[in-house]
């Protein structure tokens, strides 16, 4: 069965620092992969989504950018990170062979910038 | 663009009860899915139920069946006699580009035993 897995898990880094958050997935090949944001007590907001390796479209401007040198690895970076970053992020994927564009979650990271 | 509209933030449900959680979204699209998706206090969100815009029947999945309405943009998730482990924020979710969903804001669910 397919599994997604993100770290770290929690995370707490001074503004202007730099990040990255890892997202590993098992059990499938060639997925479509997406990191979404979720601010306390609101939605998904989408960030960053890609179809294969290096490919990447980002969703919204903003401070963040996202890599995936590998099939099943996708990487959520900043250089220098703000307040506003602050948030839960989520990691998921999505087989091409599923039309529903069913998504399929990690257990997410939670960034806390002080 | 779409969006998804979640008019209720907040829920409860005595145990054993049944509760229906709004959802409402705004598409020119004719062929989309709609989702809603489950993010217990754990945090790791799954699939409660889907359903496709061309089928007419409601989906449904055991305790979980969903009302909706294409016409009136509408897709309610009704969640029959509630369990203490159906505590959760639920997402109602539109797609129509495999992948590329976009969320409400989420209601939170408490079942009171």
């Amino acid at each position: 069965s397919q599994t997604i897995h993100q770290w770290p898990a929690t995370l707490v880094q001074p503004v202007g620092s730099p990040l990255s958050l890892e997202c590993t997935v098992e059990g499938t090949s060639n997925p479509n992969l997406y990191w979404y944001r979720q601010a306390a007590g609101r939605g998904l907001q989408l960030l960053f989504y890609s179809v294969g390796i290096g490919q990447i479209s980002s969703e919204v401007p903003q401070n963040l950018s996202a890599s995936r040198p590998q099939d099943r690895q996708f990487i959520l970076s900043s250089k220098k990170l703000l307040l506003s970053d602050s948030g839960f992020y989520l990691c998921a994927q999505c087989q091409k062979n599923m039309n529903t564009g069913e998504l399929f979650f990690g257990e997410g990271s939670r960034l806390t910038v002080l | 663009a779409q969006t998804v509209t979640q008019s209720q933030p907040e829920m409860s449900v005595q145990e054993a009860e049944t509760v229906t959680l709004s959802c409402t979204y705004d598409t020119s699209e004719n062929n989309y899915y709609l989702f809603w998706y489950k993010q217990p206090p754990s945090r790791q969100m799954i699939l409660v139920i889907r359903q496709e815009a061309y089928k007419q029947q409601n989906a449904t999945e055991n305790r979980f069946s969903v009302n909706f309405q294409k016409a009136a943009k509408s897709f309610s998730l009704k969640i029959s006699d509630s369990q203490l482990g159906d505590t959760a924020m639920y997402f109602c979710a539109f797609n129509t580009n495999a992948g590329k969903s976009t969320f409400g804001d989420g209601t939170t669910l408490t079942v009171k035993p």
